[in-house]
Parts: C-alpha cells; structure tokens; sequence
C-alpha cells in the first residue's frame, strides 16, 4: 500500500538557520501532497497541499516542490524563527485504498532555539 | 473560519471501560474523519463518513465502533476499552473527500 516516509525527528535548530525536513512516498497512483503542522496542544492545520507533479507549494516561508520523478517532497524554510517550533507532517492522498484518504508519515519535531 | 470541536478533552478509564468521544463540526463539511496519534506512527486512521447514517472503515479500525448520527455530529465508541487504546484521538472534516482536512483539538485518552 502507499507510504511516507519522513526525516527522523526530534531536529533542534537555532534561530536564522536553514531546514529542511526529508518526504519520500510510494504509491502507484497520482497524489495529492500535503504539508501539515501541528503545534502543542493543537490539531494538526494544512501548511500547504500541491496537486500536480513538479509544482511548489509555499506558505509562511516554507515551500516544498512536488518531485514526481524522485517520489519526493522535501519542506524547506531559509530561515526558521523560535515560532516554528510545532511537529511537521508530510501526507498523500491518492485513489489507491479506493477512496481519497489522507496518508501521514511519522511527523518530524522542531525545536528552534532561540 | 472552519470550526471542529471535540469533548471531552480528557477521559480516563478502566480496562473494560465504556467511552464515547464525541465530534462536531460546523463547516458543513460532508466528511469526517477520527484518527488516533501515537508517537513514531503519526496519525492513522480509524473510520470516516460522507454523511450522516454512513460509516467507512479505516486502516486500524479494531475495537472501535462509529457512528455519524447528522452531518455535523460524529462519535467514536470504545465499547470494551484496552490499554493500548490509550491515545490522543483528533476529529477532523473535509468538504470533499480529496479537499484538505480540518482538525478539532484532540481528546487524550489513558485506559488504565
């Protein structure tokens, strides 16, 4: 069946430096592709989906390109600030359990220091 | 601003335990969803429902029941709870099935 998988959290990281949080699917159908952030004490909120191969999505600094081709979708940010700190969930929804569920990796926790 | 709600927030009990977690939406969302989170597995998917008096089964759907009774009331029945059902358990809503989904704060729950 399909999967995500992501980078291994907990990742620390100190205020002004770069992120980048791994996503690498498997399915055999054409996804969807979501990021989705969870901060403390929080349901998880949509960072950004993006439908159709090879395009970005972006919000709040953060961006990640659909990569078809190496099954990817790596989140970036430039430049992380202490209020980034939540847990980052990388998912997929495809036809492929016949039915458009939402897969979910693991989830990646982000510590920014200040 | 699309709203779910949960309750309780917090539930503890016995093994063998009766519970019933309840959710609320007011989007007018047709699909609702009920996960459970567990660290080091993400967020799995119990059941969902495209309507009211519908039940769809999810990927870890043993020893829950659902039921989905009006479009905005979804609730998750633990008829004989077990240890390793405690969990933090969110609702959530999409308008359509492929849409994004929107997710009500979560019930933690610990069955002793």
């Amino acid at each position: 069946g399909d999967s995500v998988t992501q980078t291994e959290g907990p990742v620390t990281l100190s205020e002004g430096t770069s992120l980048t949080v791994n996503c690498s699917y498997e399915t055999k159908q054409y996804p969807t592709l979501f990021w989705y952030v969870q901060y403390p004490g929080e349901g998880p909120q949509l960072l950004f989906k993006v439908p159709k191969a090879n395009e970005k999505g972006s919000s709040r600094g953060f961006e990640a390109t659909y990569n078809k081709e190496a099954t990817s979708f790596h989140l970036q940010k430039a430049s992380v600030q202490e209020s980034d700190s939540a847990v980052y969930y990388c998912a997929l929804s495809d036809l492929s359990s016949g039915s458009w569920q939402l897969i979910f990796g693991s989830g990646t926790q982000l510590t920014v220091m200040p | 601003e699309a709203a779910v709600t949960q309750s309780p927030r917090n539930k503890v009990t016995v093994t063998g335990g009766n519970v019933t977690l309840s959710c609320r939406q007011t989007n007018s969302h047709n699909y609702m969803y009920w996960y459970r989170q567990d660290t080091g597995h993400g967020l799995r998917l119990i059941h969902y429902s495209y309507g009211a008096g519908n039940l769809q089964i999810g990927d870890v759907p043993d020893g829950y029941k659902a039921t989905r009774t009006t479009q905005e009331d979804f609730f998750l029945l633990l008829e004989l709870a077990s240890p390793s059902q405690t969990s933090l358990y969110f609702c959530a809503s999409s308008l359509r099935d492929r849409y994004e989904q929107y997710f009500g704060p979560g019930t933690r729950l610990t069955v002793l």
